[in-house]
């Protein structure tokens, strides 16, 4: 059965305080791991796909990174406007569905 | 803008009454998705559709039967509603090789009192 853990649950961040959110996970072959953000009220946005170990993507200030057990979003510089809850979820190769952790709450005040 | 559309947005319901939760994405995607989200507990599936004709139980389905009308559309019907189905769900649709993963609905805020 696949498993997804998130952490820090919820995590306070000053503004430019950089930080990182963990994502392990335990999957049989996996096809793919997805970051989300999730806005209060709305449904989860995509923000990156990671395939195999060693992949990085980066959009503003969000860097995703992928080992074979866990994947990290770092956040560089973070501004109030990052503030939101991350999500990240992986894909078995046999599979259809995504299993989704439940998800780290980030705070950043100015 | 082209998506995924939830009807309703909001809703409160009496135990035992029934209701549809409607979704529909006109991306031309193959797969359909009912996620229920809880506090602490993160994102469940309840139903999916691989595609149009098809339809199988996720994690937590009892309580729910689905119905894929066609390739655009897919129902989540709740026949006897209870407080424990008091939750926010999401429809997604996925396209068919799922490089960006799902793209969800706003979702519908339901409350069973």
């Amino acid at each position: 059965e696949d498993q997804v853990t998130q952490s820090p649950e919820a995590l306070r961040l000053q503004e430019g305080e950089s930080s990182s959110l963990n994502c392990s996970y335990t999957v049989s072959g996996l096809r793919g791991l997805f970051w989300y953000r999730q806005d209060p009220g709305k449904g989860p946005e995509f923000l990156f796909t990671l395939y195999s170990a060693g992949e990085e993507k980066e959009k503003e200030r969000l860097k995703a990174t992928l080992t074979k057990k866990e994947s990290f979003l770092h956040i560089t510089a973070p501004k109030p406007e990052d503030s939101a809850t991350y999500l990240c979820a992986v894909q078995e190769n046999a599979g259809n569905m995504l299993t989704f952790g439940g998800g780290t709450r980030l705070m950043v005040k100015p | 803008n082209a998506g995924v559309t939830q009807t309703p947005k909001f809703q409160v319901l009496k135990t035992g009454q029934s209701m549809t939760l409607q979704c529909a994405q006109d991306m031309n995607h193959n797969s359909m998705y009912w996620y229920r989200q809880d506090p602490g507990m993160g994102l469940r599936l309840i139903y999916y559709s691989a595609s149009e004709g098809t339809t199988d139980k996720g994690e937590v389905p009892n309580g729910y039967n689905v119905s894929r009308l066609n390739k655009r559309e897919f129902s989540l019907r709740l026949e006897s509603a209870a407080p424990s189905q008091t939750s926010v769900y999401f429809c997604a649709s996925r396209e068919p090789w799922g490089r960006y993963g799902y793209t969800f609905g706003s979702g519908t805020r339901l409350t069973v009192v």
